[in-house]
């Protein structure tokens, strides 16, 4: 079956650059997405289709993705960045495929 | 708007059959391309995808709990109903639907608040 796998940390200073990977083979050749989770709140869906950003999304949430890997970036992050992130992909043979989450704490 | 909401049992007991409704608004399901999912997550573990029915009644479910789930819709009522068979306490988790807005799109771009489920005897 197909996985996807995330550091599951990053620190980051408040006004710095965040970058959370996604890992999974030929990721490159799949669309991605990533959703921010708040403790005890429902998951958010932050940059679709590996780099367009829903409306009502800050410019400072950025995506890529190429070859293996797929990377979420915060510019700029805020305390109100602090969250959960996951990635997420379509795979012909399992469906839908969630990340294994990153906690980020902006410290 | 687009609103979706959970219900079901917050309690179940081991080998009963779980029932959640995830009722939606502003949006049809009849529209083609539109998508609900349903999805879980233990308590402090990752999301995990269960099973998806589209506009036109196709259906997909998790290759590892495809056995034991049923995704079902009543589009007059704007609901979409997903049954689990055999509940064990590994299967406590928050449970969620969400909206895929279109046939070529992969991603979820609303999502309910959830709704917890204990199993335990």
């Amino acid at each position: 079956s197909y996985e996807l796998t995330q550091p599951p940390s990053v620190s980051v200073s408040p006004g710095q650059t965040a970058s959370i990977t996604c890992s999974g083979d030929s990721l490159g050749d799949k669309y991605v997405c990533w959703y921010q989770q708040k403790p005890g709140q429902s998951p958010v869906l932050v940059i679709y289709q590996d780099t367009e950003r829903p409306s009502g999304i800050p410019e400072r949430f950025s995506g890529s993705n190429s070859g293996n890997t797929a990377t979420l970036t915060i510019s700029g992050t805020q305390a109100m960045d602090e969250a959960d992130y996951y990635c997420q992909a379509w795979d012909s043979s399992t469906a839908y495929v969630f990340g294994t989450g990153t906690k980020v704490t902006v410290l | 708007q687009v609103t979706l909401k959970e219900s079901g049992p917050a309690l179940v007991k081991p080998t009963q059959t779980l029932t959640l409704t995830c009722t939606f608004s502003g949006f049809s399901l009849s529209t083609s391309g539109m998508r609900v999912s349903w999805i879980r997550q233990p308590p402090g573990k990752a999301l995990e995808w269960l099973a998806r029915i589209d506009w036109d009644d196709d259906k997909f479910y998790s290759t590892s709990l495809n056995t034991r789930l049923t995704i079902s819709k009543d589009t007059s009522k704007k609901q979409v109903v997903l049954t689990m068979t055999n509940m064990a306490p590994v299967d406590t988790a928050t449970y969620y639907c969400a909206r895929t807005p279109g046939e070529h799109y992969y991603y979820m771009d609303v999502w309910g608040k959830g709704t917890t489920v204990t199993v335990s005897s």
